[in-house]
C-alpha cells in the first residue's frame, strides 16, 4: 500500500531558528514529490515539486530535498518567521498522470515570538 | 486571481438531509476534484473530473455523487448525509492530471452533520 509517513507530528520553535521536517514514502513507481503549506483554515498551498531526478529545490526560505533512493525528502526551513506557522503536508505522485496523490498527515509547525 | 472558489464555506446538517458542495475555478484548468480532510489523515481523494465530461471514483466514493457542470463547475453531492461525513472538503483544479501539473486548492467547506 502506498503510504507518506511524516515527522515530527507538531514542532514548536523560536522566531528566527531553522527546522527540518522529514517525509518517507514506499509510493512507488514514484514521480514526483510535493510540499504544501496548510495555513489554518485555508486549503493547502504548493511550495515546491521535486521529479525523481531532483535533489533539491528552493523556494525563497524553504528548501525541499528528496533522496529517491532511500525514499526520503526533507524540508528546512531557514530564519523562520511567525507567519511559517502552519501544517506541512508532504504528497507523493506515483506515475505521471495518476491522479491519485498520496498524502501525509501533515507536520504542525508552531513559531513562537 | 480568485483561483478556486468553494461555497459554502460552513455547513451543519442533520443526518439524512441532502445538499451540494459548489467548486468553481477561474484558471481555465482542465482537472478537477474533490478531497475530504479528516483529523489525523491525509487528504483523500472522493472524486475527479480529469477533463470537462468526464468523472471518476476516487479512494472514498461512498455516500457522494459529483457533477462536472461545465469546464469552470464541479459540484459535490451528498444525498443523504451522515455523521461520519462530517469532515473538511476541498476542491482543486489543475491545469492537466495531478501526477503532472500543480494542483490549486479552494479555501474549503468545513461540514458537520449531527
Amino acid at each position: 500500500k502506498n503510504q507518506v509517513e511524516q515527522s515530527p507530528q507538531s514542532l514548536i520553535i523560536l522566531e528566527g531558528k531553522n527546522c527540518t521536517l522529514q517525509c518517507n514514502y514506499t509510493v512507488s513507481p514514484f514521480s514526483n514529490l510535493r510540499w504544501y503549506k496548510q495555513d489554518t483554515g485555508r486549503g493547502p498551498v504548493s511550495l515546491t515539486i521535486m521529479t525523481f531526478s531532483e535533489n533539491t529545490k528552493s523556494n525563497g526560505r524553504y528548501t525541499a530535498t528528496l533522496d529517491a533512493d532511500t525514499k526520503q525528502s526533507s524540508l528546512h526551513i531557514t530564519a523562520s518567521q511567525l507567519s511559517d506557522s502552519a501544517s506541512y503536508i508532504c504528497v507523493v505522485s506515483p506515475n505521471f498522470g495518476n491522479e491519485k496523490l498520496t498524502f501525509g498527515t501533515g507536520t504542525r509547525l508552531t513559531i513562537i515570538p | 486571481n480568485a483561483g478556486v472558489t468553494q461555497t459554502p464555506k460552513f455547513q451543519v446538517l442533520k443526518t439524512g438531509q441532502s445538499m451540494t458542495l459548489q467548486c468553481a475555478q477561474d484558471m481555465n484548468h482542465n482537472s478537477m476534484y474533490w478531497y475530504r480532510q479528516d483529523p489525523g489523515m491525509g487528504l483523500r481523494l472522493i472524486y475527479y473530473s480529469a477533463s470537462e465530461g468526464t468523472t471518476d471514483k476516487g479512494e472514498v466514493p461512498n455516500g457522494y455523487n459529483v457533477s462536472r457542470l461545465n469546464k469552470r463547475e464541479f459540484s459535490l453531492r451528498l444525498e443523504s448525509a451522515a455523521p461520519s461525513q462530517t469532515s473538511v472538503y476541498f476542491c482543486a483544479s489543475s491545469e492537466t492530471p495531478t501526477g503532472w501539473a500543480e494542483a490549486f486548492f479552494g479555501q474549503g467547506t468545513r461540514l458537520t452533520v449531527v
